[in-house]
């Protein structure tokens, strides 16, 4: 079966430290991955986007990567401050047009 | 302010009641989807319509209607609901080519009784 895979158990990290976070797959072949960003009680919040043919994607202190043999996603937060926490979710191109598939997230905390 | 504004951000219904959510969008995307989130669940993709046409009804049950009357609206009908519908009903909308982003609503939270 199709399956989407976060770290369930909330990620605990010290200000300025790298958080990683992992998106496992199995069962899909994804044209790309995207990854977003989701407070209480708000809606998510797009941050990065990676294809296939991409290693890696980075926007200021976000970094993306995207293995395809491994059927993997690595999230990175490098210089973490508290106000980076948050649940992150990584969702992808199921491979029906604009249907995207999310997995459950991973709650991150960044404690000063 | 992503540009896409749902209202009621809240609602409580008995099982009996009727009622409707509503999204709008104002960015000129074509795409909009109804996702269910509900705790400790992955977001669960309901409807996605394309140029108002629906392209996705991912088996979800008939007392759910949903409507899309143009682009930049979208309506979720309730009626006869159940108490494990309870949950966080996220409207999003997307640019038409493949791969965009999604631009999430706020949501609105439902709570059967």
């Amino acid at each position: 079966s199709q399956k989407i895979e976060q770290n369930s158990e909330a990620l605990n990290i010290q200000e300025g430290k790298t958080a990683t976070l992992t998106c496992n797959y199995t069962n899909y072949s994804p044209a790309y991955l995207q990854w977003y960003r989701q407070d209480p009680g708000r809606g998510p919040v797009f941050l990065l986007l990676i294809r296939e043919n991409e290693k890696e994607k980075r926007k200021e202190r976000l970094k993306v990567t995207f293995d395809t043999t491994l059927k993997q996603s690595l999230f990175h937060v490098t210089a973490s401050q508290p106000a980076d926490s948050a649940t992150y979710l990584c969702a992808l191109d199921s491979g029906g047009y604009n249907k995207l598939i999310f997995g459950a997230g991973t709650r991150l905390a960044v404690h000063p | 302010e992503t540009g896409v504004t749902q209202t009621p951000r809240h609602l409580v219904m008995g099982m009996t009641n009727k009622k409707s959510l509503k999204c709008e969008q104002h960015l000129g995307h074509n795409a909009m989807y109804w996702y269910k989130q509900s705790a400790k669940k992955p977001l669960e993709l309901m409807f996605v319509y394309n140029f108002k046409e629906q392209t996705e009804n991912n088996s979800v049950p008939s007392r759910f209607s949903p409507e899309c009357p143009n682009s930049s609206h979208l309506f979720l009908h309730l009626h006869t609901l159940q108490p494990e519908d309870s949950a966080l009903y996220l409207c999003a909308s997307s640019p038409p080519q493949s791969g965009g982003e999604l631009f999430f609503g706020e949501g609105s939270r439902l709570t059967v009784l």
